[in-house]
């Protein structure tokens, strides 16, 4: 079973500072089954970034994806104030077929 | 418009049943994968249910313990979930999802299923 694990849990930055979250797999992902989710208090998910690096329909180009095997990354350059929210990495597996991490919340210092 | 919508949800005893409803519009439902995916009250996403394109796959994760039962009707553009032997720990939004490129691109506004006796 794959199991995702992101950090930091939290993460407290100001606007305009660049931001690192991190997503760990217990084994290796392909990076076409590697994505993230934005997700802000009372709203639903959204799809920001697939195979690990393309860019969602309406994503910014400030935010970015990256990695492979167990190690991915997302990054946001400069922060904006909409984006504090919660951040989900998942993958497509094989045991289970999906699988979420438990989230990243990128809150204002 | 790409759009889904769920229906179904509501309050329930310990070991009821509901069955969830999910209408698509806005693009060619058959011609995607589809899934279930709950979030629990201040919680973390988990997908539940998982339906190709055609109806003739199904996946659950283990957690689920043969509960759910995903299906669809192509013609009506829909989507269900049966869930049994519901438990407390079923109490959640369960949103109705697109996969597309093993990535969840449309979702629904959810709808929410309190397990509560």
């Amino acid at each position: 079973e794959i199991v995702l694990t992101q950090s930091p849990g939290t993460l407290s930055l100001s606007p305009g500072e660049r931001a690192t979250l991190s997503c760990r797999a217990s084994q290796s992902v392909s990076s076409t089954n590697l994505a993230w989710y934005q997700q802000k208090p009372g709203q639903i998910p959204r799809l920001l970034i697939y195979g690990a690096s393309s860019r969602a329909t309406g994503t910014p180009d400030r935010f970015s994806g990256s990695g492979s095997g167990t190690d991915f990354t997302l990054t946001i350059s400069r922060l904006e104030p909409e984006d504090f929210a919660v951040y989900y990495c998942q993958q497509f597996g094989t045991s289970p077929l999906f699988s979420f991490g438990p989230g990243t919340k990128l809150d204002v210092k | 418009e790409v759009q889904l919508v769920e229906s179904g949800g509501g309050l329930v005893q310990p070991g009821g049943s509901l069955r969830l409803s999910c209408v698509a519009s806005g693009f060619s439902f058959s011609s995607y994968s589809m899934d279930w995916i709950r979030q629990a009250p201040g919680k973390g996403l988990e997908w539940v249910a998982n339906i190709g394109g055609s109806g003739s796959s199904r996946y659950y994760p283990d957690s689920v313990g043969g509960r759910f039962t995903i299906s669809r009707d192509n013609a009506k553009r829909s989507l269900y979930l049966q869930v049994n032997n519901l438990r407390d720990e079923d109490t959640a939004v369960y949103y109705c999802v697109r996969e597309n490129l093993w990535a969840f691109d449309i979702w629904g506004q959810g709808t929410m299923v309190t397990v509560s006796s």
